[in-house]
């Protein structure tokens, strides 16, 4: 069965500064997700990605297949940025479910 | 596509009372997940279905829970009888495939047992 581990856990950045949040997963994968959840809000899919790099906006994921390691950038960080972000993987090559990181807990300082 | 639609929003119940949430997932989406999240716990997967089969029901906490999927566009979580601890927030999940292509949430049920 897969492990998913984030870090950090907690990250408190000031307004415009460049944000990077890490996840690696232990069993090989076809994809990986990163979601995010606002405070008392629902949880919303950023990006599934299975190889490079992805980029929508000032958001930027990243993945290393053979290191089984993904990033999160964030570029000039905004205060509505703060949020929960999650990393995802599949719990096992022949599973459909996924597994999910602790999440990392950002605050963005105007 | 609506996205996944999940109601009630919000349930305030008082122990011992039947509970019964509910979800429709994307239309074409083959995966449906019922999830549970706490301060403590953070995001459990309850159950999930693959083409309205379950196939992993390992989080389910306790036989007063049970899960339901009759067809491809409905699925119900029922709490029977409820209890205080069982307070959290509910969401449903929908996807595509093993991979989970266009993987959805819901906005969620807060549930609240008094």
């Amino acid at each position: 069965k897969n492990e998913v581990e984030q870090s950090p856990q907690n990250l408190t950045a000031q307004e415009g500064e460049f944000i990077t949040i890490n996840c690696s997963y232990s069993v090989g994968i076809s994809a990986l997700h990163w979601l995010q959840q606002h405070p008392g809000g629902g949880i919303v899919s950023l990006f599934m990605l299975s190889s490079g790099k992805k980029k929508h906006g000032r958001l930027i994921a990243t993945i290393n297949i053979q290191e089984k390691h993904s990033s999160l950038h964030i570029t000039a960080s905004h205060p509505r940025d703060s949020a929960v972000y999650i990393c995802a993987a599949p719990a096992g090559r022949s599973q459909g479910n996924l597994i999910f990181g602790k999440g990392t807990k950002l605050s963005v300082k105007p | 596509d609506a996205g996944v639609i999940q109601s009630p929003r919000h349930e305030v119940t008082e122990m011992g009372q039947e509970v019964t949430l509910r979800c429709k997932p994307i239309s074409g989406h083959d995966y449906l997940f019922w999830y549970r999240q706490t301060m403590m716990r953070g995001l459990e997967l309850l159950i999930y279905f693959n083409n309205n089969v379950p196939i992993d029901d390992s989080g389910m906490p306790e036989d007063r829970f049970s899960a339901k999927m009759p067809n491809a566009s409905f699925s119900t979580l029922k709490i029977q009888p409820s209890e205080p601890r069982d307070s959290a927030v509910y969401f449903c999940a929908s996807s595509l495939g093993r991979g989970g292509y266009g993987y959805t949430f819901g906005s969620g049920t807060r549930l609240t047992v008094v």
